[in-house]
Formats: C-alpha cells, sequence, structure tokens
C-alpha cells in the first residue's frame, strides 16, 4: 500500500551543480504536483503534470527549474545551477483527478553547501 | 491581503483539551476546503476534505466551514499528545487545476 514515494530524502549540493528530485505517485493516480516548503513559511504550489503533459507551471521559477512525468518512470523536478536560495523541503503530491485531494510524500530536503 | 491566513502559533494545550484551529480567507471562489497535519520531518497528512459550508465529522476531528464570512474552523476534541503537530489549512478553486493555496500552519502541542 504504497503512498508517494520520493526519493532521496535528502539531497546536498555544491552551488552550481544539478539536483534532480524523483516522485512516485500513489497506485492508481496519474496527477502529481510538486511544491517548495521554504523555513517558517508555507507550502507554495510550485507545478502540476499529469502523464507527458504539464497542467499548470505558474508556481514554477521562470529560469533553472523545470519538470517532467514521463510516460514511465517517475516525476522529475530538476533544478540546474543551484543558489543557496534553493535550500529548502520539496514535496511531491498525487491525486487520482484534478480537484480530488492531494496526497504527499515525505518530501526531499535539498541543502545547498 | 494575504489570500489565506492562519494564526501560526504556537498553541499548547493540555491533553483532553479540544482544540480549535481556524483559517480566514479573502478569495471567494474557493470551493474545496483540506486540513492537512504535518509531523517535523515529514509530509503533510490529509486529515478533512470538504466541499460546501457546514460541519464534517470524521472520529476526534471536525471540520466547519463557513463560506458566507470565509471561515474555516477544525475542532480536535479529546486532544492527545500524539496530535502535537503542525496543521495546515489549504483550499482550491473549483476551477483550478490543482494549484492548492496553504496557510502557514499552526503549530500544536498537547501537553499529557
Amino acid at each position: 500500500n504504497a503512498g508517494v514515494m520520493q526519493n532521496p530524502r535528502h539531497l546536498v549540493r555544491r552551488r552550481g551543480q544539478e539536483a534532480r528530485l524523483r516522485c512516485s505517485p500513489m497506485k492508481g493516480h496519474s496527477h502529481v504536483y510538486w511544491y517548495r516548503q521554504l523555513p517558517e513559511e508555507g507550502l507554495k504550489f510550485m507545478v502540476y503534470l499529469q502523464k507527458e503533459n504539464i497542467i499548470d507551471e505558474s508556481g514554477m521559477p521562470k529560469e533553472r527549474f523545470s519538470a517532467e512525468f514521463p510516460k514511465e518512470g517517475p516525476s522529475i523536478l530538476r533544478i540546474q545551477q543551484v543558489v543557496r536560495g534553493d535550500s529548502a523541503a520539496y514535496f511531491c503530491a498525487s491525486s487520482s483527478a484534478g480537484n480530488q485531494p492531494q496526497h504527499f510524500g515525505d518530501g526531499t530536503r535539498l541543502s545547498i553547501l | 491581503q494575504k489570500e489565506v491566513e492562519q494564526d501560526p502559533g504556537p498553541l499548547s494545550v493540555p491533553e483532553g483539551a479540544i482544540v480549535s484551529l481556524n483559517c480566514t480567507y479573502s478569495n471567494s471562489a474557493f470551493q474545496y476546503f483540506m486540513w492537512y497535519r504535518q509531523y517535523s520531518r515529514k509530509g503533510p497528512e490529509l486529515l478533512m476534505y470538504t466541499y460546501s459550508s457546514g460541519n464534517k465529522e470524521d472520529g476526534r476531528f471536525t471540520a466547519q466551514v463557513d463560506k458566507s464570512s470565509k471561515y474555516i474552523s477544525l475542532f480536535i476534541r479529546d486532544s492527545q499528545p500524539s496530535d502535537s503537530a503542525t496543521y495546515l489549512c489549504a483550499m482550491i478553486t473549483g476551477g483550478s487545476q490543482g494549484n492548492l493555496i496553504f496557510g502557514k500552519g499552526t503549530k500544536l502541542s498537547v501537553k499529557p
């Protein structure tokens, strides 16, 4: 009865490197969402994807950030040329359809040295 | 004015107390309302999901929505130390494509 699986749980990168965060949705879910949680801040929406499609990326920074959800395999959130300000917890959620309850994974905590 | 306002607390209560957590919002287009519980270093766990104004009960938890006042509440009866966590309200418009708007969360501590 696997829930939303995220890996790695912790990721350390040096400034300028690339970070790849993975998310496998709950079984039967085809809608994936990425959120970012900064210290002392609430969860902020980044992007909403269905298989092979980006539905809403209104919360994604315009540069360095990209997301995909291929036909096979997990969803990937990619951050290129990381900076200190990218340090945060990144959460993935999934649902069976839009506007259905979103269920979250335990996040990836990204630290930038 | 922020879209969703939530008192960050911290809120400390004795075991067995009734806890009241609240959020206000400004966007009258919000139609779906959720409460999540988040333990330290874990992801948010869905507690309640409501659509219309009124009350919804699930065990010790009751969610209340008042759309006319743009105000939602979560009540926890017979609170337990295991309820100690951060509680997040979240909401979404009916036409939204998945963009949940969260409050900042209220940190609750239930003392034995």
